[in-house]
């Protein structure tokens, strides 16, 4: 079985600055790793994804994840943010070999001021 | 148009109803999913489809049934709601097991 824990329910930030969320996983099995974003009133899009290759992946808007392997995470980070990014955000994992169990982190409600 | 829709977006009923959320889509996918999400636990699945003869429980099936009617069309149904089947419920799909799923904009229900 796999489990998801994103450590911050709300992450506040002011317009312009950089933010992390973290995502920490735990699985027994080699795993597919994604970020979704939840606009309000809208359903999830994939932000990025990382099934292999190198840990940096690089998403849209801006945003990026690096993998760590060691650390079992997937932190989702970007440099400066606007107030459009205001929405909250899923990690995910699916086993590579299981390909219809997606896990979801509880969410990080991201919080962009200006 | 979205290429996932659900319907309704909204929906208040009383406990003991029967209650049915649609979900259709235009992406041709065969695989299609229902989810349900609740303040602080992410997303979980109720159940997925393969196709129209493969209907597959998830971790959280119990108190809910599925309908796949065509390959565009699954079905959610709460045969006796209660009040903790409140929650937002999505609609996706998903061409194969490779590939990124995309999701409807929600369904919010509200058992009273």
């Amino acid at each position: 079985a796999q489990s998801v824990t994103q450590l911050d329910s709300q992450v506040p930030v002011f317009e312009e600055a950089p933010v992390e969320l973290r995502c920490n996983y735990s699985s027994s099995v080699s795993v597919y790793l994604f970020w979704y974003v939840q606009y309000p009133n809208q359903g999830l899009q994939l932000l990025l994804k990382y099934l292999s290759g190198s840990t940096l992946v690089k998403g849209i808007n801006g945003f990026e994840a690096e993998f760590n392997k060691s650390q079992t995470s997937f932190h989702l980070r970007k440099p400066s943010v606007h107030i459009s990014d205001t929405a909250e955000y899923f990690c995910a994992v699916r086993p590579i070999n299981a390909g219809n169990m997606l896990t979801f982190g509880g969410g990080t409600r991201l919080m962009v001021k200006p | 148009d979205a290429d996932v829709t659900q319907t309704p977006r909204n929906r208040i009923t009383k406990t003991g109803k029967r209650i049915m959320l649609e979900c259709s889509q235009t992406k041709g996918h065969d695989r299609m999913y229902w989810y349900r999400q609740d303040p602080g636990l992410g997303l979980r699945l109720i159940y997925y489809s393969f196709d129209v003869k493969d209907i597959n429980k998830g971790e959280i099936s119990d108190g809910y049934s599925v309908s796949r009617q065509a390959q565009a069309k699954f079905s959610l149904s709460l045969e006796s709601a209660i009040p903790n089947q409140t929650a937002l419920y999505f609609c996706a799909t998903r061409r194969d097991k490779d590939t990124e799923a995309f999701f409807g904009q929600g369904t919010r229900l509200t058992v009273v």
